[in-house]
């Protein structure tokens, strides 16, 4: 069974600081994506990472997979009120009956002004 | 472009009853999967519909069943509903037959089983 661990669970920080949040797992996946998720709504996609090593940036967010694609991080810089949410990963893994996404439990993050 | 579509947006349903929950998919989209996300879980899958075959299926049993149509919206029926049940049902489509590409999710349905 293939699980993807994800830390810290609970993340509350102040406006402006900067945080990481983790997802690892003993399995390899093809692809990694990250989800952030508000209450009552539905995961919204932030970015896919497919290549080990790979590195992304979308604004104050950078987004890291890692050489062996087992695992991924995503760190925040300044944080802001606006980013409080459920960050969730998920390992996508081709093929077969397994033709799906793993996700992990979530880092649910709250940042104060 | 109109995004994934889920109906109904809550419901409240008691043990042993059935449920069916639906979901239109994003235009051009062929693939379906659906997802049960437990209060303070991630989603775990329940199965994948592409071209209404189904593609794939998760660790549920099978009073956990769906369709998909030709126009590729889609169907998951629960049959004989448990407490744990409850949960918020999540429907996500994406363009390709393969389960991992980009998936975009509807708002889900919050089910309440008492």
């Amino acid at each position: 069974t293939q699980l993807l661990e994800q830390s810290p669970q609970f993340l509350s920080i102040q406006e402006g600081e900067n945080l990481t949040v983790y997802c690892n797992s003993s399995s390899v996946f093809s692809s990694l994506q990250w989800y952030r998720q508000e209450p009552g709504e539905g995961p919204v996609l932030l970015v896919t990472v497919v290549t080990g090593g790979e590195v992304k940036k979308l604004k104050r967010l950078t987004f890291q997979f890692g050489d062996a694609r087992k695992d991924s991080s995503l760190h925040i810089t300044a944080a802001q009120p606006g980013d409080t949410g459920l960050y969730l990963c998920a390992g996508g893994i081709y093929g077969g009956s397994q033709g799906n996404l793993i996700f992990g439990k979530g880092t649910k993050l709250s940042v104060k002004p | 472009e109109t995004g994934v579509t889920q109906s109904p947006t809550h419901l409240i349903k008691t043990r042993g009853q059935q449920v069916t929950l639906r979901c239109s998919s994003q235009s051009g989209h062929n693939t379906v999967s659906w997802y049960q996300q437990a209060l303070g879980q991630g989603p775990q899958f329940i199965f994948q519909y592409y071209r209404e075959e189904e593609n794939g299926r998760g660790n549920f049993p099978p009073r956990f069943s769906g369709l998909q149509f030709p126009n590729y919206s889609s169907e998951l029926n629960v049959n004989a509903l448990e407490l744990d049940d409850s949960a918020l049902y999540l429907c996500a489509s994406s363009p390709g037959d393969r389960g991992t590409d980009t998936q975009y999710f509807g708002p889900g349905t919050r089910l309440t089983v008492l």
